[in-house]
């Protein structure tokens, strides 16, 4: 099982549609990161969030970490096609050096 | 600005044959990690270096050697390639834990494609 669990696994929506991706934990993590992944290359870093409750926005991406630092979410607003891609939420635990990574949202957004 | 490169990006082998993946990242980040990515699995951790000399495993560390004797390379060694480690392996770099929670950013390499025949 993974540690970080992440729903839905496959996404297909129309450009302009509004969706939210989930990343759940058992554990309490010291801050999780959202990454965006592209055919072919490695993942690149969209956002960290470090404090329970925490809401960061990046331009029409909307990222919250719960406020018992177990959970994450990724909304975005008016999904365009450029927003394709696999989003991977990671996190790292207070008093353990590595970083676990969850199975990823397979987003795709049609024209 | 190079930041962090993996060679070779493509590499086709035998099952049996060692091979060795090379990893290299020029911002002098104390942390590097080894990642396989497979369907279905997203990311796992294979091994970790917190600094030069110190490595640790992650989630499936068999069947594979990691060293670190310079703090800007990390290559990882499949001694005895087998079928099952056919995947996409992913190199990462990350700054010193002692920089706060931000610390816990990754920046990755483009990863090496490794197929055992």
């Amino acid at each position: 099982t993974q540690l970080l669990e992440q729903s839905p696994q496959f996404l297909s929506i129309q450009e302009g549609e509004n969706l939210t991706v989930y990343c759940n934990s058992s554990s309490v993590f010291s801050s999780l990161q959202w990454y965006r992944q592209e055919p072919g290359e490695g993942p690149v870093l969209l956002v960290t969030v470090v404090t329970g409750g925490e809401v960061k926005k990046l331009k029409r991406l909307t990222f919250q970490f719960g406020d018992a630092r177990k959970d994450s979410s990724l909304h975005i607003t008016a999904a365009q096609p450029g927003d394709t891609g696999l989003y991977l939420c990671a996190g790292g635990r207070t008093n353990n050096n590595d970083m676990r990574f969850g199975a990823g949202t397979r987003l795709t957004v049609k024209p | 600005d190079a930041g962090i490169t993996q060679s070779p990006r493509y590499k086709i082998t035998e099952t049996g044959r060692q091979v060795t993946l090379m990893c290299h990242q020029t911002w002098s980040h104390s942390y590097m990690f080894w990642y396989r990515q497979d369907l279905g699995h997203g990311l796992r951790l294979i091994y970790y270096s917190a600094a030069a000399d110190i490595t640790d495993k992650g989630e499936v560390p068999d069947g594979y050697v990691v060293s670190r004797s310079k703090t800007e390379n990390f290559p990882l060694t499949l001694e005895s390639a087998t079928r099952s480690q056919t995947s996409v392996y992913f190199c990462a770099s990350s700054r010193d834990r002692n920089r706060g929670p931000r610390a816990y950013e990754q920046y990755f390499g483009p990863g090496t494609r490794l197929t055992v025949t």
